[in-house]
């Protein structure tokens, strides 16, 4: 059955880092690249980066540059998020999905993680 | 303010059409990157509903269809029902930001 399964909600100080994970099963996990997607309070889907699960090339958008580690574990078929210096706003669900070859589709997504950061 | 532009909100009665549209620029959808739709219903994950402009995955029914012109994409609805009030996105390349842009979502509601 193809899914990804993601780790549990977290709550971190602000300045603190999160690493979210994301466990990919009923495919072939190198063929494919994982995104990273956040949902915010009332916002809107927010792209935040790719990593290829075949050679770990990662692609960063340039708001979490600096901020954001994407790696992934091909033998435990495991994908992860880390983010750092958290701040207010990063409050949101995280989500993770897989990503089609090319300049494509997202198709399945991760059930989210919801990330709060309070002090 | 997001780099794919939808109407905040949609609405339509039991039956009826709506259709959500998504602008975008020369840099994503004019430059023959292809858009996507999905459905986000609240505490779930998205859901594809449409990929590469007008094609519908398995399962999703057949009063889902989209559409793509110039820098424009389109996702139309027919027959609607109470099951598809939720949030819709659409999602492309962008090649000025060298990553993947989402509208900002349109929410149908369903009268």
């Amino acid at each position: 059955q193809l899914q990804l399964v993601q780790s549990g909600a977290e709550v971190k100080k602000p300045g603190a880092s999160v690493k979210v994970s994301c466990e990919a099963s009923g495919y072939q996990f190198t063929s494919y690249g994982i995104s990273w997607v956040r949902q915010a309070p009332g916002q809107g889907l927010e792209w935040m980066g790719w990593i290829s699960a075949y050679n770990g090339n990662t692609k960063y958008a340039q708001k979490f540059q600096g901020r954001v580690i994407m790696t992934r574990d091909t033998s435990t078929t495991t994908a992860y998020m880390e983010l750092t210096s958290l701040r207010f706003d990063d409050t949101a669900i995280y989500y993770c999905a897989r990503a089609m070859t090319g300049y494509n589709w997202f198709d399945p997504w991760g059930q989210g993680t919801l990330v709060t950061v309070s002090s | 303010q997001s780099v794919l532009t939808q109407p905040p909100s949609v609405s339509g009665a039991p039956g009826q059409r709506v259709t959500i549209s998504c602008t975008g620029r020369n840099s994503n959808i004019g430059s023959n990157y292809d858009v996507h739709w999905y459905q986000h219903l609240p505490g779930t994950a998205p859901k594809l509903i449409i990929s590469g402009n007008n094609h519908r995955p398995s399962g999703v029914p057949d009063r889902f269809s989209g559409s793509k012109s110039g820098t424009s994409a389109s996702l139309a609805i027919t027959g609607l029902q109470a099951e598809d009030e939720a949030d819709y996105y659409c999602q492309s390349y962008d090649s000025n930001v060298s990553g993947w842009v989402f509208g900002g979502g349109t929410k149908l509601t369903v009268l």
